[in-house]
């Protein structure tokens, strides 16, 4: 099973800043949190990870408690192009397995 | 992302037919992964490889196999295809750059349905 718990669904005005939370209250001291999205049927793609500290690419923002026990994922400025089911993992990364739930499907509208 | 490629990109086959996916990168990634999705629901891991002499069974390996025929090029063979492997595959690649972290990579995926 996951070890996060994400909302189904979100919507989001375009050009609003999109915030995606997710809770993984069981992570442990040396687990990351990382986010990936899935536009339609393609492929994963990466968007950012995170340890403790708060990130920052040029896709997202990723703002991690200070108890690690929950985050969320910000797209500053939301397009229709981020359309997309958004998954939150946590993983300790060596042993290659990312486990995906069903992540949070953001509608961006007009 | 173009560095992983994924051939065929759809196939239809018939029940029993020995089925071959393949995936290459030019990442230079040592590891290499397949996961499987099925309609609604997230990805599941099959098998994956952390290097060319090294592989690992994942979440769902039964009625799978794999070959790591060299750094870039990781295999997945279905011997005897049943229709419930009707599914979307995916490869996916990583560099472990340091403990922890190990971001992977995707590619296009393979849209598979067996008759």
């Amino acid at each position: 099973d996951a070890k996060t718990t994400q909302p189904p669904s979100m919507d989001c005005a375009e050009g609003r800043a999109a915030n995606l939370p997710c809770n993984h209250s069981t992570i442990s001291g040396n687990e990351y949190v990382y986010w990936y999205r899935q536009i339609h049927s393609q492929g994963p793609q990466y968007i950012i990870h995170g340890l403790k500290n708060n990130e920052t690419n040029e896709m997202a923002s990723l703002i991690i408690t200070e108890d690690r026990k929950s985050s969320t994922l910000i797209l500053p400025h939301a397009t229709l192009r981020d359309t997309a089911v958004y998954y939150c993992i946590v993983t300790g990364g060596s042993q290659g397995n990312l486990i995906f739930g069903k992540g949070t499907k953001l509608s961006v509208k007009p | 992302d173009a560095d992983v490629t994924q051939t065929p990109r759809n196939r239809i086959t018939k029940t029993g037919k020995r089925i071959m996916l393949e995936c290459s990168q030019t990442k230079g990634h040592d590891r290499m992964y397949w996961y499987r999705q099925d309609p609604g629901l997230g990805l599941r891991l099959i098998y994956y490889s952390f290097d060319v002499k090294d592989i690992n069974k994942g979440e769902i390996s039964d009625g799978y196999s794999v070959s790591r025929q060299a750094q870039a090029k990781f295999s997945l063979s279905l011997e005897s295809a049943i229709p419930n492997q009707t599914a979307l595959y995916f490869c996916a690649t990583s560099d472990l750059k340091f403990a922890g972290t190990d971001t992977q990579y995707f590619g296009p995926g393979t849209r598979l349905t067996v008759l």
